[in-house]
């Protein structure tokens, strides 16, 4: 079964310096979502993406974030000048159609601890 | 606004005991109602989901939910558990602006 790919698994880096986190989303998947789970906490929203555009986002993307989809297959999430409180799980997301019948496919996320 | 509410952050459950991990919606509209789990160090996966049509809905690995709209709930239960079945469960709801709400989640600690 197609499956959502995140890389790295775990980032270590220093407050005030800029990361990227990867995901490959299923290929034929449209529209496409970072979520974010601060250890201990709910998942939160952050962002969603279709058509090359954000769609939607959370109060906590703010302007350090960023979404991009370089290529047509990775979709990547910025932090421009981490800071301690960035550090969490973060998961990509991603689905086929608009429609509440699909599903949300997440990736096994990325474990970002800023320090 | 949707959301969803897990009041048990929580539950200890003797293997091959039943469980039920209880959850609460508040909503205005038509829901779409999601369970997930997460397995330690893995991602989110979806275990079932209630759109419409029969209220019992039955997911992968043996759970099911059962939606109840005068009670605006949407527990989800499994007759026996397992040792593997130790995760953290995430209760969800899809809001008009076609996005996935989450709860606080309740952590499912299987006892020997």
């Amino acid at each position: 079964e197609p499956e959502v790919t995140q890389t790295p698994s775990h980032q270590v880096t220093q407050m005030g310096q800029e990361v990227i986190l990867r995901c490959v989303p299923i290929s034929n998947h449209l529209y496409f979502y970072w979520y974010r789970q601060i250890l201990g906490q709910k998942v939160e929203f952050l962002v969603s993406f279709y058509n090359n555009e954000i769609s939607e986002k959370s109060e906590i993307f703010d302007d350090q974030f960023s979404v991009e989809r370089p290529d047509g297959s990775n979709f990547t999430l910025k932090i421009r000048s981490t800071k301690l409180e960035d550090s969490a799980m973060y998961f990509c997301a991603s689905k086929d159609r608009r429609s509440g019948n699909s599903p949300l496919h997440f990736g096994n996320g990325t474990r970002l601890t800023v320090t | 606004a949707q959301s969803v509410t897990q009041l048990d952050s929580q539950v200890p459950v003797f293997e091959e005991a039943p469980v039920e991990l209880r959850c609460n919606y508040s909503s205005s509209v038509s829901v779409y109602l999601f369970w997930y789990v997460q397995y330690p160090n893995q991602g989110l996966q979806l275990l079932l989901k209630y759109l419409s049509g029969s209220t019992l809905v039955k997911g992968i690995n043996g759970f099911e939910a059962e939606f109840n709209k005068s009670q605006t709930s949407f527990h989800l239960r499994k007759p026996s558990v397992h040792i593997s079945d130790t995760a953290e469960y995430f209760c969800a709801v899809l809001n008009r602006d076609d996005k996935i709400i989450f709860g606080k989640g309740t952590r499912l600690h299987i006892l020997p």
